[in-house]
């Protein structure tokens, strides 16, 4: 267990939709990371929040955002949804300064 | 970001021998390198690090190797059990951004 959670473990939903995955990092981190896991493209980065200021971005769609709260747990809203969007969804959060990645048990997200 | 295949190299071992899985990694300026493994259906689980000012490094049963000349790296796994089937991705990172990952290879430990 790495100590980072998310929630929910499943989600099925339609075309069209709007969903919102979120992530709960290991105490004491301050930095939290997006990450999509699909079949053809491996793991892809998407988006990094620092103590709830975004600090860097990767292939993350103009459909999907993020945020992080005061609290540090993250969200990750993807809206629009197509087909292609079917993947799963990793969190991962680091210690301020380290780069040791800890990743969450996904979000399996199914689009129908 | 860069494309990696659906097509996962496999490495199958026997119970008890040593596996050795290996990745080309892309950025020269990458300084800092990572072992995951990803047992189906969870998330990636860290397994070691290693930085650019290092050539090798060891965990419990399991050896870093970088060869910053050819930009490779790998990873020894020592006395392999059928607990360590998994899909081995390595990682890299430049200046402390986010993970470059690699596409992975699956380990099939054949007891």
């Amino acid at each position: 267990d790495s100590g980072v959670t998310q929630t929910p473990k499943h989600l099925i939903t339609a075309t069209g939709q709007r969903v919102t995955l979120r992530c709960s990092p290991r105490s004491g981190d301050l930095s939290v990371y997006w990450y999509q896991q699909s079949l053809d493209q491996g793991l892809q980065f998407l988006i990094q929040y620092y103590n709830g200021e975004e600090r860097a971005k990767g292939n993350i769609l103009e459909r999907f955002s993020a945020q992080q709260f005061p609290d540090l747990h993250s969200e990750l809203n993807l809206s629009s949804l197509e087909l292609g969007d079917s993947a799963l969804y990793f969190c991962a959060s680091s210690l301020a300064g380290e780069e040791t990645q800890y990743f969450g048990p996904g979000t399996r997200l199914l689009v129908l | 970001g860069e494309s990696v295949g659906l097509h996962l190299p496999t490495l199958s071992v026997q119970e008890g021998d040593n596996s050795i899985i290996n990745c080309a990694y892309s950025n020269s300026a990458s300084d800092y390198f990572i072992w995951y493994k990803q047992e189906s259906g969870k998330g990636p689980q860290f397994i070691i690090d290693i930085r650019s000012n290092m050539d090798k490094r060891q965990g419990q049963r399991v050896t870093v190797l970088l060869n910053k000349t050819v930009k490779h790296l790998s990873l020894q796994i020592a006395a392999t059990q059928p607990g360590d089937s998994a899909v081995y991705f390595c990682a890299e990172n430049t200046g402390r951004r986010a993970l470059t990952f690699g596409s992975g290879t699956r380990l099939q430990v054949q007891p």
